[in-house]
């Protein structure tokens, strides 16, 4: 069955420093792969996409994500991170008419 | 432009009380889907109608029943409340690019 695994339940990062958050995925063919923010009292919202094509994908305020289809992998990452991106991230993996999200990690940022 | 509204957004029920869930879209979107949220356990479907006039099970249907309005308005219904069902509810439109656009959520606590 198809399943996404974020592995890090919560992260804390300083505000400067870089942050990867992992995901890993198991899907049959080739993926679509996405990545959602949600802020504590807020639905979720995309940060990114992966359908095809490059797989280094750029999405909003600042974070990237990069698809390694040999380590089943769609890592986001960010070279600094401010205070604001504190939130619950989640990865999600598309099957037909559903997608399928990850548990998702709390990403905590200390001054 | 609202997007995709939910209401309400707070309810305590009694077990075994009933209540409907409202979710109404403004995005012209053919899929809708129903999510519940618990910690540690990210995004589970309930049910999803991928267009008009269908609806379909998800990951956690037991104890909940939809309904699809119309285009714009997809409703869950849980006729007798349990505990379990303590949660919070995300409805969720998703477009052609299988991009998905969520409610600000409805907080429901059963006692």
């Amino acid at each position: 069955a198809q399943s996404v695994t974020q592995p890090d339940i919560h992260i804390t990062v300083s505000e400067g420093a870089s942050l990867e958050l992992r995901c890993n995925y198991s899907y049959g063919a080739t993926p679509y792969l996405f990545w959602y923010v949600q802020s504590p009292g807020q639905g979720l919202q995309l940060l990114l996409k992966y359908f095809s094509g490059d797989t280094l994908v750029q999405g909003i305020k600042g974070f990237e994500a990069e698809f390694k289809r040999s380590q089943s992998s769609f890592n986001l990452r960010k070279p600094s991170v401010h205070w604001s991106d504190a939130a619950e991230y989640f990865c999600a993996v598309v099957w037909g008419f559903k997608t399928i999200f990850g548990a998702g990690t709390r990403l905590f940022v200390k001054a | 432009n609202a997007g995709v509204t939910q209401t309400p957004k707070f309810q305590v029920l009694k077990t075994g009380q009933s209540m409907t869930l409202q979710c109404a879209q403004d995005m012209n979107h053919n899929s809708m889907y129903w999510y519940r949220q618990d910690p540690g356990m990210g995004l589970r479907l309930i049910y999803y109608s991928a267009s008009e006039g269908t609806t379909d099970k998800g990951e956690v249907p037991n104890g909940y029943n939809v309904s699809r309005l119309n285009k714009r308005e997809f409703s869950l219904r849980l006729e007798s409340a349990a505990p379990s069902q303590t949660s919070v509810y995300f409805c969720a439109t998703q477009e052609a690019k299988n991009i998905q656009y969520f409610g600000a959520g409805t907080r429901l606590s059963v006692l």
